[in-house]
């Protein structure tokens, strides 16, 4: 089955600095790749996502580049804000069957102001 | 707000009672996904339902879960006989499928503590 591998685990970045974190996946067959933000005691909310026909995808100050043949994703995120502290976690679909979402270990991002 | 809600949001029981909980997805949403949460890791899929067919159960799903999706639009998923390690975030998550994707939006989630 598939594996979502996230680096970093944690991220401290000064506020206005870029932040990026990394996913890499095990199977070849997935062709969605979503990013969620999970703030203290609320569930994940999907903030971006890129599909496998695309290489990189952006919505404001947020981005993500998916390179196929490495099998690895990132999210990048410019000019940060307190409010971008939160956890980050990625996550690897295939569109066929039960359309699963196999998520990544999860990346603690701390903005300091 | 048209968003997927859960209920209750946190629950504390004592092992070996039974739980439920409740999962209210987006209305016209075809597919439900129930997935677990435990501290410091990202969700696991424990078991989806496109319309009300239960199609696919994860092998986290043991014998003393069991989920139903009886008209196709809210969903319950029951613990029995709780156990300390079922202590965990219980996620719902919802999606319409199309041909061309399958954002899954979640809910906030149902806390469920063991003691």
């Amino acid at each position: 089955g598939e594996n979502v591998e996230q680096h970093p685990s944690t991220l401290s970045v000064q506020e206005g600095d870029s932040a990026v974190i990394k996913c890499t996946y095990s199977d070849s067959a997935s062709n969605y790749f979503p990013w969620y933000k999970q703030e203290l005691g609320k569930g994940p909310q999907l903030i971006i996502d890129i599909r496998s026909n695309v290489g990189e995808k952006k919505d404001q100050r947020i981005a993500v580049t998916l390179n196929k043949t490495a099998k690895h994703f990132s999210l990048h995120i410019t000019e940060t804000q307190p409010e971008d502290s939160a956890v980050y976690f990625c996550a690897a679909i295939r569109y066929q069957g039960a359309q699963k979402l196999v998520f990544g270990q999860g990346t603690r991002l701390t903005i300091n102001p | 707000d048209t968003g997927v809600s859960q209920d209750p949001r946190h629950k504390i029981t004592k092992r070996g009672q039974n739980v439920t909980f409740r999962c209210d997805p987006i209305s016209e949403h075809n597919r439900l996904y129930w997935y677990r949460q435990t501290l410091g890791q990202g969700p696991e899929f424990l078991t989806y339902f496109q319309n009300e067919a239960q199609l696919e159960k994860s092998r986290l799903l043991s014998d003393r879960f069991s989920a139903e999706r009886p008209k196709g639009s809210f969903s319950t998923l029951e613990i029995q006989r709780t156990e300390q390690g079922d202590s965990a975030m219980y996620l719902c998550a919802s999606s319409l499928l199309t041909g061309t994707g399958n954002e899954q939006f979640f809910g906030p989630g149902t806390r469920l503590t063991v003691l």
